[in-house]
């Protein structure tokens, strides 16, 4: 089965750094792109930035450039987003998403991660 | 970089059809975007792709009740037969070196 599964539920304080990860099956992890997707409680989705597992490459969103770094392991099949010196305004749900290097539809996605943070 | 607006309410009912809309900024009426659906409580879905041709390709085990189609820099979203499952949240995304989403549309089923 095609799937993206990740990683669980994280509470951490203001400062903190969390590190997500989200493990691919049922296709070949350097055939498409990873993307992350932040999704504060009641808001819109919004994209955090993409590696490319094949090389590795990133591409980040302006928004959360020096905060964020996205990860990829190919021997392990999966893709992680740390986001560094977390603020309360950090409380979201994060998605891994896939999509082809041509055409960036997000095809596939996670189920998403809930970080909480707080003092 | 394009931007997506869409209106942040719709309804309909039960069993009628509802046209969501997705218009791109001036000077990105050639991008391609996709739709995504988001059931209270759920994992974004992924719904289709559309081109600015009208031609979109949907996911895997979306229902043909959902259709696309565009008119300049309008991407249209239209739901048939509306269910009440398909009440929730509908993101359009779009991309040029950076991923862009819609700020969604709130769909309530009468």
């Amino acid at each position: 089965e095609v799937q993206l599964v990740q990683s669980g539920a994280e509470v951490k304080k203001p400062g903190d750094t969390v590190k997500i990860s989200c493990k691919i099956s049922g296709y070949t992890f350097s055939d498409y792109y990873m993307h992350w997707v932040q999704q504060a409680p009641g808001k819109g989705l919004e994209w955090m930035g993409l590696i490319d597992p094949k090389d590795g490459e990133t591409i980040y969103a302006k928004k959360f450039q020096g905060r964020v770094t996205i990860s990829a392991d190919t021997s392990l099949n999966t893709a992680y987003m740390e986001l560094s010196s977390l603020r309360s305004e950090d409380t979201a749900i994060y998605y891994c998403a896939r999509s082809s290097s041509a055409d960036w539809s997000l095809d596939l996605w996670g189920r998403g991660t809930l970080v909480t943070v707080s003092s | 970089q394009p931007v997506l607006t869409q209106s942040s309410s719709a309804s309909a009912s039960l069993g009628s059809s509802v046209k969501l809309t997705c218009t791109l900024s001036s000077g990105h009426s050639k991008y391609v975007i996709a739709w995504h659906q988001q059931q209270p409580g759920q994992a974004p879905r992924f719904l289709m792709n559309l081109e600015v041709s009208g031609t979109y390709n949907k996911g895997s085990g979306v229902p043909d009740r959902f259709s696309g189609s565009s008119s300049g820099t309008d991407r249209y979203l239209t739901i048939s037969n509306l269910q009440s499952e398909d009440e929730g949240d509908y993101y359009c995304e779009t991309w040029d070196s950076h991923v862009v989403f819609g700020g969604g549309t709130k769909l309530t089923v009468l």
